[in-house]
């Protein structure tokens, strides 16, 4: 099983749903991360979380929230879905102790279609 | 702030010819530096990566990489690639931001493997 495990993987929906996508790790670890994947674009980061009480935005938050339930679980949120945030989105976890490097664990992603 | 530059956006090669995929990025501290690499329809996966030490790095599957400080380089290599590592590859830096470091990542460079 993967250690970092994205739901749904694949999802079509309409603008002006709402959307939730999910992600769970059995790493341990305490940071977790959602970042979009754009062609040609690279990755970019949406929001991060150091713990269950700690939610920070990242370089494009707009349009989007998260939720940290516990350590190991992370949702993105998208209140009203637009055709633009049709992406290819990953969740990442990486560890605070033993040498904070920024190295990242990722999911195999979920492919949001927004129509 | 810090920026990753992978000028080239697709790099085609024939099987067992030698490749370089270029990563440049923007820094005058001590960074970590990774090469992370999306085969189709996966998630990221680390390839390789910088933290100190030697300046060359490799991989289990053959590829190398080697910091350069002087010039803020970081390409990857391979002397004789085959079709199996078609994939997208994306370099990444580890920036120092809000006390703890997180990674930029480049825009990636497509290599597909020609027979």
């Amino acid at each position: 099983d993967a250690d970092v495990t994205q739901t749904p993987r694949n999802r079509i929906t309409k603008t002006g749903k709402r959307i939730m996508l999910e992600c769970s790790q059995t790493k341990g670890h305490d940071r977790m991360y959602w970042y979009r994947q754009d062609p040609g674009l690279g990755l970019r980061l949406i929001y991060y979380s150091f713990d269950v009480k700690d939610i920070n935005k990242g370089e494009i938050s707009d349009g989007y929230s998260v939720s940290r339930q516990a350590q190991a679980k992370f949702s993105l949120s998208l209140e009203s879905a637009i055709p633009n945030q049709t992406a290819l989105y990953f969740c990442a976890t990486s560890e605070a102790t033993g040498g904070d490097t920024g190295e990242l664990f990722f999911g195999e992603g979920s492919r949001l279609t927004v129509l | 702030a810090q920026s990753v530059t992978q000028l080239d956006s697709q790099v085609p090669v024939f099987e067992e010819a030698p490749v370089e995929l270029r990563c440049n990025y923007s820094s005058s501290v001590s960074v970590y530096l990774f090469w992370y690499v999306q085969y189709p329809n996966q998630g990221l996966q680390l390839l390789l990566k910088y933290l100190s030490g030697s300046t060359l790095v490799e991989s289990i599957n053959g590829f190398e990489a080697e910091f350069n400080k002087s010039q803020t380089s970081f390409h990857l290599r391979k002397p004789s690639v085959h079709i199996s590592d078609t994939a997208e590859y994306f370099c990444a830096v580890s920036a120092l931001m809000d006390s703890s470091y997180k990674l930029i990542f480049g825009s990636g460079t497509r290599l597909l493997v020609r027979p």
